[in-house]
């Protein structure tokens, strides 16, 4: 069965960046879309971003252009999100998503809490 | 960008009760919306596609209809494992785009 794995918990420094990986396991990534999903304490859930891993080129909310960057490195079928920036309103957890187009999310990741603390 | 409104924000339930969640666009999108759950410290979960098909395995007192602009989830007889938050959720496959409600968060009263 499709597995999403996530990195673990991070606690980063205002203005640093961050990097948070997501693996596949039991398919390939390649040819799906990857998202990643933000949820901040107590807050809903907000789109950031996908990529779809064979071609390499990723979308990106308007809200998040320039602030995230996501890549991928299909040998490792693995998808990264990196945050840069950091303010304590990155503060959240994140979630990677698989869908089989730009359509719906069929398979999670459990999830990376990120926390923003000088 | 396409706007969802969402309603109600919350509502508390009881056992057996018949739940529906509605979900509005700023314009039409058609059939492009979803539904999802998501229980406390975990993962949302897809429950309907295409603002009607039921994913396998979920429950079939979940329902979805609607199209164009406004769109509902119905439960239709509230079990205690429903108590969680639903999100709607528009896609754009032209634009690749994604836009969430702010949620509906279900309580028993």
């Amino acid at each position: 069965q499709v597995q999403l794995v996530q990195s673990g918990a991070e606690v980063k420094k205002p203005g640093s960046s961050v990097k948070v990986s997501c693996k596949g396991s039991g398919g390939t990534l390649s040819s799906y879309v990857i998202s990643w999903v933000r949820q901040a304490p107590g807050q809903g859930l907000e789109w950031m971003g996908g990529i779809i891993p064979m071609f390499g080129t990723a979308k990106y909310a308007q809200k998040f252009q320039g602030k995230v960057t996501l890549t991928a490195v299909e040998s490792t079928n693995t998808v990264y999100m990196e945050l840069s920036r950091l303010t304590s309103e990155d503060t959240a957890v994140y979630y990677c998503a698989r869908g089989s187009g730009w359509d719906f999310f069929e398979y999670w990741g459990q999830g990376t809490l990120v926390t923003i603390s000088s | 960008d396409i706007q969802m409104t969402q309603s109600p924000s919350s509502l508390s339930v009881s056992i057996g009760d018949r739940v529906t969640i509605t979900c509005q666009a700023s314009q039409d999108i058609s059939e492009s919306l979803n539904w999802y759950q998501q229980k406390p410290g975990k993962a949302p979960k897809l429950l309907i596609y295409d603002a009607s098909n039921l994913k396998t395995g979920v429950p079939s007192r979940f329902s979805g209809s609607g199209s164009g602009t406004d769109f509902t989830l119905t439960i239709s007889s509230l079990q205690p494992e429903d108590i969680a938050t639903y999100y709607c959720q528009q896609y754009d496959n032209l634009l690749s785009m994604y836009t969430f409600g702010l949620g509906t968060k279900l309580d028993i009263k």
